[in-house]
């Protein structure tokens, strides 16, 4: 799996946007780029997902270049409860693979 | 429905003694994963299954870990003769594999919080 570089914390007002970078230069073609997130002591929570195509569900929007190599996360307008660390993680989709996480953004909305 | 779950939540033990973590995955979910997580750090991945077969254990520190889930539900980590350095959080994931999609989504469990002391 290609290996991907977050910062390693942001902050974000509370109501604005929070917009979430990460850098997968040496991604595959037939990788998609994941975005998981753990709150707290709880378990990794599956955020979006894509390959090229920018992608988005009630939580969040994923943007992904053109060249694929950054991707970003965006929550539109966060709150208290999106405070949370933020992985970004490239693999092949097709199951049986295991998920590489490293060490993501802590991302701490502030009132 | 019912999610992920571990048990014990909270184990702690006295270095060189054996300890078992259990996960119950959700109902029907293909594939199962183990993953230990330090402090400040992300999940590292420990080993996975599909049904009962073991895929990739590649990330099992040494011989002392082992993981099995014998009939392709429940699975068990054992650790044998704890060492102080196996504290940390265990973490079991699994995914279910939906025909026509390929999107495998994890789900997590709480996680079992080791101290060998």
């Amino acid at each position: 799996d290609a290996k991907t570089t977050q910062p390693p914390s942001m902050d974000c007002a509370e109501g604005r946007a929070a917009n979430l970078p990460c850098n997968h230069s040496t991604i595959s073609g037939n990788e998609y780029v994941y975005w998981y997130r753990q709150i707290h002591s709880q378990g990794p929570q599956y955020i979006i997902h894509g390959l090229k195509n920018n992608e988005t569900n009630e939580m969040a929007s994923l943007i992904i270049t053109e060249d694929r190599k950054s991707s970003t996360l965006i929550l539109p307008h966060a709150t208290l409860r999106d405070t949370a660390v933020y992985y970004c993680i490239v693999r092949v989709s097709g199951g049986y693979q295991k998920v590489t996480f490293g060490t993501g953004t802590k991302l701490q909305v502030i009132p | 429905g019912a999610g992920v779950s571990q048990s014990p939540r909270y184990k702690v033990t006295k270095r060189g003694q054996d300890v078992a973590l259990r996960c119950d995955p959700i109902s029907g979910h293909v594939s199962l994963y183990w993953y230990r997580q330090a402090l400040g750090q992300g999940p590292e991945f420990l080993t996975y299954f599909n049904y009962e077969a073991q895929q990739d254990k590649s990330g099992l520190p040494n011989d002392r870990f082992s993981a099995e889930r014998p009939e392709g539900s429940i699975s068990t980590l054992t650790i044998q003769r704890t060492e102080q350095r196996d504290s940390a959080m265990y973490r079991c994931a699994s995914s279910l594999v939906p025909s026509g999609r390929n999107t495998y989504e994890q789900y997590f469990g709480p996680g079992t919080r080791l101290t060998v002391t």
